[in-house]
């Protein structure tokens, strides 16, 4: 089975710094996406950025990247230019990429405080 | 586009009784959505996937005759509590995968149902 693991239940930035969330995960798949979603207070679940396994580039979305390594199973998250509204928890989440066998498996997330 | 609908988003009611949650795709198609559970500060936790026309699956320890999952349309699932207990109370949560499926399509969020039990 797979697993998703996030070893930082609660990081903080100062405004304006860079922060990088980490992420691991566990499976025997070569195919597969790697997600990192935000859950604001509002609850509401935000796609931030992912990623395709099979895709050796980073993904990247304007101040958000991650640093995917794959034989080491690691998937981290760097924010630039930490911002106010970047406080969050943040879940790192795994989808296999077997034809309808896409069931999210999330961490346990990291709450992201930044600080002013 | 791909917008997600849950309805309410946020009920109260008393033990016993049966609760049920909506959730809608307003603007796509979608044969499969998924219903997660998330209990304060902790993370998702998928309960079942439901599945337009046929039984839904649940996830190992997820009681199926407790938490009813309809799925009969291309737009609408919804999710019944049964006799629902102060244990039950929860932030529930759906998703959608959008027809056409294709290749890393990501699943689309609601925005989530607050349960409160009394």
């Amino acid at each position: 089975a797979q697993t998703v693991t996030q070893s930082q239940p609660e990081m903080s930035v100062q405004e304006a710094e860079t922060v990088t969330l980490s992420c691991t995960y566990d499976t025997s798949e070569s195919d597969y996406y790697l997600f990192w979603y935000k859950q604001p207070p509002s609850r509401q679940m935000i796609l931030v950025i992912r990623q395709e396994a099979y895709k050796q580039q980073n993904a990247t979305e304007n101040r958000f990247s991650v640093n995917f390594q794959k034989a080491a199973k690691s998937f981290s998250l760097k924010i630039s230019d930490s911002q106010l509204g970047d406080a969050a928890m943040y879940f790192c989440a795994y989808r296999s990429a077997r034809w309808r066998d896409d069931k999210i498996i999330f961490g346990k997330g990291t709450r992201l405080h930044i600080l002013p | 586009g791909a917008v997600v609908s849950q309805h309410p988003s946020w009920v109260i009611c008393k033990s016993g009784t049966s609760v049920k949650i909506e959730c809608r795709s307003l603007d796509f198609q979608a044969t499969t959505m998924f219903w997660y559970r998330q209990f304060p500060k902790q993370s998702l936790m998928l309960m079942a996937t439901s599945n337009e026309g046929s039984k839904a699956t649940y996830e190992q320890g997820v009681e199926k005759d407790k938490f009813l999952i309809n799925h009969a349309s291309l737009t609408l699932s919804t999710l019944t509590v049964t006799s629902a207990h102060p244990e039950d109370s929860s932030f529930y949560i759906c998703s959608a995968r959008r027809l056409p499926e294709v290749r890393a399509q990501p699943q689309h969020f609601g925005d989530g149902t607050r349960l409160s039990i009394l």
